[in-house]
């Protein structure tokens, strides 16, 4: 079963520009995650958040987590046409030892 | 040079034929995972193993098969069972307990034909 939606599905923006991605979810977490996927590739883990976190960076990545509305965001700063790709989230669940993962968000970064 | 490995990249199948697919990790990993992605989607899981010689039904086992004879190698056979098999496998490896922090192998596309 998919646990997280991604939203939005696609997003296309300009070099320079911010992005911001969300995540839902629907069970109680220990942590959640997010993923890159390059077309027809393999997936990269981007950042872990932990369920006691609200805010977290790394790099140009930048994710918050609200347990009360079972939601986080990723924003990618400063945007590069490199970083087209589809992120996904995962969240690891108390019981259940795998990843669940959302649907993703297409991003393209025009140059 | 450390990592996961799958094999072949790409796999064209009959229809009512058996295919395998090779994962192969030198993580030294306890756990690793299979998953499932059709196009547009996110990743279902198939199968997991937490130790060698045992395995656990994910969300969409049916018409799948996988063996844990050894640490490195968790291979995953696609059935004649599975009504839809054409999509893209990806395996994955962690650390027994760890399952928030996996590494990803490059993933197989299988195309039945």
């Amino acid at each position: 079963s998919q646990q997280g939606e991604e939203d939005p599905q696609a997003l296309s923006i300009q070099e320079g520009e911010n992005a911001t991605m969300n995540c839902s979810y629907k069970t109680s977490i220990n942590n959640l995650q997010w993923y890159r996927q390059n077309s027809g590739r393999g997936l990269v883990h981007l950042i872990l958040i932990r369920s006691n976190e609200r805010e977290k960076h790394s790099g140009r990545l930048r994710v918050t987590l609200d347990t009360s509305k079972k939601s986080s965001s990723l924003l990618i700063t400063a945007s590069r046409a490199a970083d087209t790709a589809s992120y996904f989230c995962a969240t690891a669940n108390t019981g259940r030892r795998a990843l669940t993962f959302g649907s993703g968000t297409r991003l393209q970064v025009q140059p | 040079d450390g990592g996961i490995t799958q094999s072949p990249k790409y796999l064209f199948r009959k229809e009512g034929q058996n295919v395998t697919l090779s994962c192969e990790q030198n993580l030294n990993h306890d756990a690793m995972y299979w998953y499932r992605q059709d196009p547009g989607q996110g990743l279902r899981l198939i199968y997991y193993s937490q130790i060698v010689n045992d395995f656990q039904k994910g969300d969409i086992a049916e018409g799948y098969s996988v063996s844990r004879e050894k640490k490195e190698s968790f291979p995953l056979t696609v059935t004649s069972a599975q009504k839809n098999p054409t999509a893209f496998y990806l395996c994955a490896s962690s650390q027994p307990d760890r399952a928030d922090t996996q590494y990803f192998g490059p993933g197989t596309r299988l195309t039945v034909l």
